[in-house]
């Protein structure tokens, strides 16, 4: 089984919608992370976090909520989904004290 | 605005060639500096990184630092075309050790290694 699941991998929803993607890792790590990828911009950080009472915003948190609910599931909400959300989100852990980020599969999400 | 930039390619060398991937980043206080490998389709991998100037090998790769110049560069000997991906650097505010986070990322440089 893989280290970081995302789920869904893929989701078509309309503007509007309340969104959920999940994140579970089954590697102990402490650390948390969702970054978005667009074409021609990168990978860019939404949120992190560093254990369950500890979550702070990234580069481009608006528009966007997130959720710790254990230290292995961290979830990812947009509240009213927008066209320019479109893009490809992954999640990725990492522990504490080490430089390394693992990134899950990604999830494709298209807002039409 | 921390910024990270990379040529985005794409960068095309023969197999066996030297691929040398270049990065440079506007924030001065950046301390730590990080490579990622992403096959298309694929989630981003970590190959290297580095935090003091100079030079850092891993096996066929190595991983050049110049805070002054505020460049990072990457060298990929004896280039395979499973070498044949989107590379980014990333660079951290944080020392190392305590676990970099709040990573800046460039937009990539595609490279690709003809057989």
């Amino acid at each position: 089984d893989a280290d970081v699941t995302q789920t869904p991998r893929n989701r078509i929803t309309k503007t509007g919608k309340r969104i959920m993607l999940e994140c579970s890792q089954t590697k102990g790590h402490d650390r948390m992370y969702w970054y978005r990828q667009d074409p021609g911009l990168g990978l860019r950080l939404i949120y992190y976090s560093f254990d369950v009472k500890d979550i702070n915003k990234g580069e481009i948190s608006d528009g966007y909520s997130v959720s710790r609910q254990a230290q292995a599931k961290f979830s990812l909400s947009l509240e009213s989904a927008i066209p320019n959300q479109t893009a490809l989100y992954f999640c990725a852990t990492g522990p504490a004290g080490v430089d390394t980020q693992y990134f899950g599969p990604g999830t494709r999400l298209t807002v039409l | 605005q921390k910024e990270v930039e990379q040529n985005s390619g794409p960068l095309s060398v023969p197999e066996g060639a030297i691929a040398s991937l270049n990065c440079t980043y506007s924030d001065r206080g950046s301390q730590s500096f990080f490579w990622y490998r992403q096959y298309s389709g694929k989630s981003p991998e970590l190959i290297m990184f580095i935090y003091s100037n100079g030079d850092k090998e891993d096996g066929r790769f190595t991983a050049q630092l110049n805070k002054a110049s505020q460049y990072v560069s990457l060298l990929i000997r004896d280039s395979q075309p499973s070498d044949s991906a989107t590379y980014l650097c990333a660079a951290s505010p944080i020392f190392s050790g305590a676990g970099s986070y709040q990573l800046t990322f460039g937009k990539g440089t595609k490279l690709s290694v003809i057989p």
